[in-house]
């Protein structure tokens, strides 16, 4: 079993539109969560961290995590073409590094 | 504040040379995490330091090894290079090791094996 799963899409909306990223994880004791934007060519670049259930919200972006469910989302609202990217869920508990998912590639037409 | 720095930008090796890769976080960081992530493909996890000891190895072979100095800056060095190698290596750094530090990547090194 993978330790992060994520719909690889690519996953297109239009502009204006909500996206919607999950990602699925395989480690009960996890203790964090991140969202990762990666334009293409370039490195990953931060863009959300929640620790607790529930949702955490910042300008566009709201994480959601269900550690029952062992689930986490990410919800972009009035999606733009600049948010064209691959979208990386990573993963972090104690005494272990970063463990990613392989990504999911979102497309915004405008 | 500066970010955390990778150098090379690029780097061109022949097969069967070794390559260093140098990473340097961001001040104050004491944790160095690296990550190859081949064409296409996903970040797989390399190695993990923090405070200057190796915590954490991927599955990768012996030839990737690496160390952290004592101002927390640390290299990656791939021996016998083979073409598979090549790929866009990451450095990321964070605060601490436990497990609610937020991580940063530099921009990567470029490896090409040829």
């Amino acid at each position: 079993q993978k330790e992060v799963e994520q719909n690889s899409g690519p996953l297109s909306v239009p502009e204006g539109a909500i996206a919607s990223l999950n990602c699925t994880y395989s480690d009960r004791v996890s203790q964090s969560f991140f969202w990762y934007r990666q334009y293409s060519g370039k490195s990953p670049e931060l863009i959300m961290s929640i620790y607790s259930n529930g949702d955490k919200e910042d300008g566009r972006f709201t994480a959601q995590l269900n550690k029952a469910s062992q689930y986490v989302s990410l919800l972009i609202r009035d999606s733009q073409p600049s948010d064209s990217a691959t979208y990386l869920c990573a993963v972090k508990r104690a005494g272990t590094a970063l463990i990613f998912g392989k990504g999911t590639t979102l497309s915004v037409s405008s | 504040e500066a970010g955390v720095t990778q150098s090379p930008t690029h780097l061109i090796k022949t097969r069967g040379q070794q390559a260093t890769l140098r990473c340097s976080p961001i001040s104050g960081h004491t944790s160095v995490y690296w990550y190859q992530q081949a064409l296409g493909l996903g970040l797989q996890f390399l190695l993990w330091y923090d405070e200057g000891e190796e915590r954490n190895r991927g599955n990768f072979p012996p030839r990737f090894s690496g160390r952290q100095f004592p101002n927390y800056s640390s290299e990656l060095n791939v021996n016998a290079l083979e073409l598979e190698d090549s790929a866009l290596y990451l450095c990321a750094s964070s605060f601490t090791g436990t497990g609610f530090a937020e991580a940063f990547f530099g921009q990567g090194t470029r490896l090409t094996v040829v």
